[in-house]
């Protein structure tokens, strides 16, 4: 089964700073990697993935993925109290009967951005 | 955009009770999952169909049962709720072999 740990566990920023989140997994074979944010009382919504080795920017978020070390983090530039929220790295692993994929989540690590 | 719908929003149970929790969407998605979601701990994949009629168990699938009699609609049954269990049971959908999962707001639950 796959593992995915997440760090820091929390971490409080003040607004406009630039926030690192890291995660590691154990399966080499993994497929996309993913980050979903969820907000108190709502479900988790699917930020942004990265399959290939390097990095990947969506506005004012930048993923980067390094196989070889199994670790990816995810990097918000110019905080926003809206951005406080948990945030999970989700691994995702082709199912036995291909018939998907099945994502598997680490623990999470809540930002809390002050304005 | 579609939406996922999920009833109760609030389960109040009481130990050995068996309990019925209810997720509609309506994404047209092949694919729809039940995930636990409890403080301090990573979700865990329960049950999970990828059609009307199927079933494939997940990581935690002991002491749950699930249906899926329309493509629209995934049922998750606690076949016996324990004392002082508390935990978030998330309903996701996805198009057949997809990665992005859409999640519901979640039916929180608390056994007395």
């Amino acid at each position: 089964q796959e593992k995915v740990q997440q760090s820091p566990e929390s971490l409080i920023v003040p607004e406009g700073a630039m926030v690192s989140l890291n995660c590691s997994f154990s399966d080499s074979a993994s497929q996309s990697i993913w980050w979903y944010q969820q907000h108190p009382g709502k479900g988790p919504k699917a930020l942004i993935s990265i399959f290939s080795n390097g990095n990947k920017k969506e506005g004012r978020l930048t993923v980067y993925l390094n196989r070889a070390s199994l670790h990816v983090s995810l990097h918000i530039k110019d905080s926003q109290p809206s951005d406080s929220a948990v945030y999970l790295c989700a691994v995702s692993m082709v199912l036995q009967q291909g018939t998907g994929s099945k994502l598997s989540f680490g623990k999470g690590a809540k930002l809390t951005v002050s304005p | 955009g579609g939406i996922i719908t999920q009833t109760p929003k609030f389960l109040i149970g009481q130990e050995g009770q068996k309990l019925t929790l209810k997720c509609q969407q309506n994404f047209n998605h092949d694919t729809m999952y039940w995930y636990r979601q409890d403080s301090g701990k990573g979700l865990r994949l329960i049950y999970y169909s990828i059609t009307e009629n199927d079933l494939q168990k997940g990581d935690l699938s002991e002491g749950y049962d699930a249906s899926r009699e329309k493509k629209s609609s995934f049922s998750l049954t606690v076949t016996s709720a324990q004392k002082n269990e508390m935990a978030v049971f998330l309903c996701a959908s996805s198009i057949q072999g997809g990665e992005r999962l859409f999640f519901g707001h979640g039916t929180k639950l608390s056994v007395l």
